[in-house]
């Protein structure tokens, strides 16, 4: 079965840590992952990656992932509070029915203090 | 540039009352994902659809459950003789082009649906 799994699933730092959120997955056919936010509402877009080594970056976020050994980590430098969220990590299997749904880790509870 | 919209936000029904969920994906999006977020923990996808047709619903409970994207207006999730357990956050998400473009799918605000 497809399955997707995020270390830690909570993590309470102060501002201008850095953290590492890690992803692990085993999927048939892996076509590409993804790392979402989710405050209160709506999960926003952070990152899709699809090839190995290749880091991925957005101000102080950056994601790399490694097909290899099936994970990707995301990471965040000088956090601030408004970093304090749900990371959520999401795989895209590519079967033949190729449907594109999206198979979900429980996501990391980042609190940032001040 | 309105993202995806979701209502309502939230929704309260008693034990064996129809819920209706309605998603209008982004502009110029017609492909449409349903995913279910029970307490503690992660999204599980429910269904795919795009316009008029279902692609893939093997998420989705075979009884009480169905969904639809008709030609105009938004998705439509609907469960009939909901239970206590039926109560989550229900998301919507949609992309422009299929899964084999490889673009991100963006998420509505979800429906936080409860049950009496």
């Amino acid at each position: 079965e497809d399955k997707v799994v995020q270390s830690p699933l909570s993590l309470v730092v102060h501002e201008g840590d850095t953290v590492t959120l890690n992803c692990s997955y085993e999927v048939t056919n892996f076509r590409s992952l993804l790392w979402y936010k989710q405050e209160k509402k709506a999960p926003t877009f952070l990152f899709m990656l699809t090839s190995s080594g290749i880091e991925k970056k957005s101000g102080r976020l950056s994601s790399i992932l490694d097909k290899k050994e099936l994970f990707s980590i995301l990471n965040i430098t000088a956090t601030q509070t408004g970093d304090s969220a749900i990371y959520l990590c999401a795989v895209s299997p590519h079967g033949s029915s190729n449907t594109g749904k999206l198979i979900f880790g429980q996501g990391t509870t980042l609190q940032v203090k001040p | 540039n309105a993202g995806v919209m979701q209502n309502p936000r939230h929704l309260v029904r008693r034990r064996g009352q129809e819920a209706r969920l309605r998603c209008s994906p982004m502009k110029g999006h017609s492909h449409v994902y349903w995913y279910r977020q029970l307490p503690e923990e992660g999204l599980k996808f429910m269904v795919y659809l795009q316009k008029e047709n279902i692609i893939d619903e093997s998420g989705m409970p075979k009884e009480r459950f169905s969904a639809e994207f008709p030609k105009e207006g938004p998705s439509i999730l609907r469960i009939q003789q909901v239970v206590r357990g039926d109560s989550a956050a229900y998301f919507c998400a949609s992309s422009p082009q299929g899964p084999g473009s490889n673009q991100p799918q963006h998420f509505g605000d979800g429906t936080r649906l409860s049950i009496l």
